[in-house]
């Protein structure tokens, strides 16, 4: 299995909701990360879990809260967002060092967000 | 078709022409780079990577070039296909914590 699944496809939500977004994989990958992507735009890098620990927080505002509860899970928890926050949500994975000479990030299709 | 420059987002050519997409990294340090490919609606898919002990790296139909002296990176389609429509993006690794810094990004586009 070499694909990482996130849910919802497509969200919707109110500046006051609270929602969270799902990414899963089963490749034994132990570093998992969070990426904002506008259209049109590279990834942009947000959290890094390594091991299930935050090792990476690339300065995002506290209304994003990320949770990693096992090697295979990792969420991100939304609360209080701005319609500028509408984007597509990147979740991927990796082994954590070097593994054969590669880094490669294993990507999964996104949420794409809306926040009204 | 040839892209030129870092900021020139899209990229036209024509169904069994070749492509080539480049891209200018900024950290001499930089030890790894790597290409995705985004169609829409998709997350970045990997094409082919290429360690700094490397000048040429050849896939099934794509070939990577890296020029450390002038910081360059270079992405080859060999007879472009409607099916490589896409965004195509570099990445570099810049330490050992794996973080993968993206570049801007190519469109490209291929007429049938």
């Amino acid at each position: 299995d070499t694909e990482v699944t996130q849910t919802p496809k497509h969200l919707v939500m109110g500046m006051t909701n609270k929602k969270s977004l799902k990414c899963e994989q089963h490749m034994g990958h132990r570093a998992m990360y969070w990426y904002k992507q506008k259209a049109k735009k590279p990834p942009e890098l947000m959290f890094v879990y390594s091991y299930e620990k935050l090792s990476i927080n690339e300065s995002v505002p506290s209304r994003f809260s990320p949770e990693c509860p096992n090697s295979s899970l990792l969420n991100l928890h939304l609360h209080a967002l701005q319609p500028e926050d509408s984007a597509l949500y990147l979740c991927a994975s990796s082994h954590p060092g070097r593994r054969q000479g590669s880094y490669e990030q294993y990507f999964g299709p996104g949420t794409r967000l809306t926040v009204t | 078709g040839e892209s030129v420059g870092l900021h020139l987002p899209t990229l036209s050519v024509q169904e069994g022409d070749n492509s080539i997409i480049n891209c200018a990294y900024s950290n001499s340090a930089s030890d790894y780079f790597i290409w995705y490919k985004q169609e829409s609606g998709k997350g970045p898919q990997f094409i082919i990577d290429i360690r700094s002990n490397m000048d040429k790296r050849q896939g099934q139909r794509v070939t990577v070039l890296l020029n450390k002296t002038v910081k360059h990176l270079s992405l080859q389609i060999a007879a472009t296909q409607p099916g490589d429509s896409a965004v195509y993006f570099c990445a570099e690794k810049r330490n050992q914590g794996g973080k993968l810094i993206f570049g801007q990004g190519t469109e490209l586009s291929v007429k049938p």
